[in-house]
């Protein structure tokens, strides 16, 4: 069974790095059968896309957060990042790591998501 | 875009519910697939994958559920409403991928 659990702070300063990281178990980074997305969810805009990331650090961002964000990747520890710069209060919400789209599988798209981690951005 | 309709959907337990979706843009894609996904979001949790390419269940996902439409124009029906149901239901598209966009959410509750 595939899993994802998202980790990083709950807090951030405005103006500072939100930063965060997905732990996959039960599939493998590496076997590049999958891009690996990051989503958010907040009242004021339901649930986004915000872009994910392949295997080899190859990237798609969403173009209204581009100047802000970076995804990384490091298949060594099955794990995929987030970073997000010069936040602000609109950027508080339930972030979400999910698998994102299956390479081969036409099949395979957001079938697979981890539980949510709320961010706050507050002085 | 996206347009989910009703936004809020009280039904009887054991009455049927439906759920449209709307899109601005045809969602067939060049491969002849039409990837329109279900979402459901119980209460706490984050969101399940129901239904896949307009009309495949998910593994586990009870039959009441199924998902029909063709191009611009989705509905998830249930055909018996269960408790278990009450929650936050999306459509959402990867025709436009890596651009994955969502509807705005339609939230079932029991009546």
């Amino acid at each position: 069974q595939v899993q994802l659990q998202e980790s990083g702070p709950r807090l951030v300063r405005p103006s500072q790095t939100l930063s965060l990281t997905c732990t996959v178990s039960g599939d493998s980074i590496r076997s590049g059968d999958h891009f690996w997305g990051w989503f958010r969810q907040s009242p004021a805009k339901g649930l986004e896309w915000m872009g994910n990331i392949y295997h080899s650090g190859s990237t798609n961002y969403k173009p209204s957060l581009k100047s802000r964000l970076v995804m990384s990747v490091d298949t060594s520890k099955n794990q995929f990042s987030l970073r997000l710069t010069s936040v602000t209060a609109a950027d508080t919400a339930v972030y979400y790591c999910a698998r994102d789209k299956s390479v081969y599988d036409s099949n395979g798209l957001l079938d697979y998501w981890g539980p949510g981690m709320m961010v706050t951005v507050s002085s | 875009v996206l347009t989910q309709s009703p936004l809020s959907v009280p039904v009887a337990l054991g009455q049927p519910a439906s759920i449209s979706c709307n899109s601005s843009q045809s969602l067939v894609y060049t491969d002849g697939n039409t990837y329109l996904n279900w979402l459901q979001q119980r209460p706490g949790l984050s969101p399940r994958r129901l239904i896949y390419k307009v009309s495949k269940r998910d593994s586990g996902v009870p039959d009441r559920f199924s998902g029909s439409g063709s191009v611009t124009d989705f509905t998830l029906k249930i055909s018996r409403v269960e408790a278990e149901d009450v929650g936050v239901y999306y459509c959402v598209q990867g025709t436009q991928w890596p651009l994955i966009t969502f509807g705005q959410g339609t939230r079932l509750e029991i009546k």
